[in-house]
């Protein structure tokens, strides 16, 4: 396993389609976030899994994002009836819950709407 | 609430000489930690170092150190013998909570760094 992979890599879509990305984390981490970062800024935090259990939300994820993890391994993340304030790059990261502190990041997708 | 504040929008630096990137941070927990992470163009996050509340002495990872001053609540970043490839977004971040506790990192704006030939 090389690491967190996130498809696609771009995704360019009309405002008012529904988009979904996909992240697979490294192989035996069990936790999973999802942040979004737009240009000029740090990542903000949307979600976190632990296994299939969805812990935490953050407030910025709207009733239009959905984030799923059905079998504990990869996850989506959806967004309906995009917006042009949706653009930005959005990041998956892993970690294990024991030992290393740091999560891991993949490439991230990044999300323009026109 | 967590904060993290980064000051410096963009730093130059020589080749070959030490930069340090600030970052002061605000969490009313007592166990938290503290992350740098390095963003190329390329976008992807990479991992620099960690530095828990409760670790005595300052990380170290390389040519990476982190100046941890707790009563002050900066973790600065120091990069020694800086490399043309260091050019890159730099992020501080923290997460609240024991070191297996998981959880989300709240990331500063971060600092372009730019090292000079």
């Amino acid at each position: 396993d090389t690491g967190v992979s996130q498809n696609p890599r771009h995704k360019i879509t009309k405002r008012g389609q529904n988009v979904t990305f996909r992240c697979d984390p490294i192989s035996e981490h069990n936790r999973l976030y999802w942040y979004r970062q737009t240009l000029g800024q740090g990542p903000e935090f949307l979600t976190y899994f632990q296994n299939e259990a969805q812990l935490e939300k953050s407030r910025l994820l709207s009733d239009r994002f959905s984030a799923e993890r059905p079998k504990g391994s990869f996850s989506t993340l959806e967004i309906q009836r995009t917006e042009q304030g949706d653009s930005a790059m959005y990041l998956c990261a892993s970690s294990p819950s024991r030992g290393s502190a740091e999560a891991f990041f993949g490439q991230g997708t990044r999300l323009t709407v026109v | 609430a967590q904060k993290i504040t980064q000051t410096q929008p963009g730093m130059f630096v020589q080749e070959k000489e030490a930069v340090t990137l600030d970052c002061t941070y605000d969490t009313s927990d007592q166990s938290y930690g503290l992350f740098w992470y390095k963003q190329p163009s390329s976008g992807e996050m990479i991992f620099l170092i960690y530095q828990g509340s409760y670790d005595e002495q300052n990380a170290t990872e390389g040519r990476y150190s982190l100046n941890f001053q707790k009563a002050r609540k900066s973790a600065n970043l120091v990069i020694s013998a800086s490399q043309l490839g260091d050019s890159a977004m730099y992020f501080c971040a923290m997460r609240e909570g024991f070191l297996n506790q998981g959880g989300k990192l709240i990331f500063g704006q971060g600092t372009e760094l730019s090292v000079k030939p």
